[in-house]
């Protein structure tokens, strides 16, 4: 079955203690993407990958990191949590190659419900 | 840059009622268009997509027609079911390298029997 998984689906922290969620997708598409969704605010991208080891900022990457050393894989990094990045996240994916850029569809993953204390 | 403006919801409807959600753009270029929608707990799908000026998207009932002159895609279903109750989001994208993709800030649905 074709899906993006993200782990953990939700998690509880403190402040300052660094934190990794895991996206894979076993579509082998080449862009993959972080989102975060509040409300009112709808969906923000905060990193994109086009490809293994090409990444590059969204419109709010700051205090994440994010890494593409293989094509299924992009974790997304918070080295010290803070409150304000509580918030429901998304990774998503894409194929490049299918069609041209206008029909690409991206393939969301259920999400992770982080909390920052 | 680009955005999308969606309506603000919460939108409540009884079960069989029509339904609209606008939804316009501002775009560099000539956007794809597209229909996502989060059920409560999951992740967002796509629902329908528009990729040219007077296209039509549909699927489960649902249906946008890409609207150049209006920068508009505003989606209709004729008669809502309980379980059309979600969030959902319009999205834009234009073509080349890069496909951004900028996202309305959702409208929840509620359709009660």
């Amino acid at each position: 079955e074709a899906q993006v998984t993200q782990n953990p689906r939700y998690l509880i922290t403190v402040t300052g203690k660094k934190l990794t969620v895991t996206c894979s997708q076993n579509m082998n598409h080449e862009y993959m993407s972080w989102y975060r969704q509040d409300p009112g605010l709808g969906l923000r991208q905060i990193y994109y990958s086009m490809n293994v080891e090409v990444t590059d900022k969204g419109d709010v990457p700051e205090g994440y990191k994010v890494s593409r050393k293989e094509k299924r894989n992009f974790p997304l990094i918070l080295e010290s949590p803070s409150p304000n990045q509580t918030s429901l996240y998304f990774c998503a994916s894409s194929d490049q190659k299918s069609g041209t850029a206008r029909n690409y569809e991206q393939y969301f993953g259920p999400g992770t419900r982080l909390t920052v204390t | 840059g680009n955005s999308v403006t969606q309506m603000e919801g919460p939108v409540t409807l009884s079960e069989e009622a029509f339904l609209t959600i606008n939804c316009t753009y501002t775009a560099t270029g000539y956007p794809s268009l597209f229909w996502y929608v989060q059920y409560p707990g999951e992740g967002l799908q796509l629902l329908l997509k528009a990729t040219k000026a007077d296209d039509k998207g549909s699927n489960k009932g649902f249906e946008a027609t890409y609207r150049k002159e209006t920068t508009s895609f505003h989606l209709e279903k004729g008669s809502v079911q309980v379980s059309d109750s979600a969030v959902y989001f319009c999205a834009l994208t234009l073509s080349g390298g890069y496909q951004k993709v900028t996202f309305g800030t959702g409208t929840k649905l509620q359709v009660i029997p």
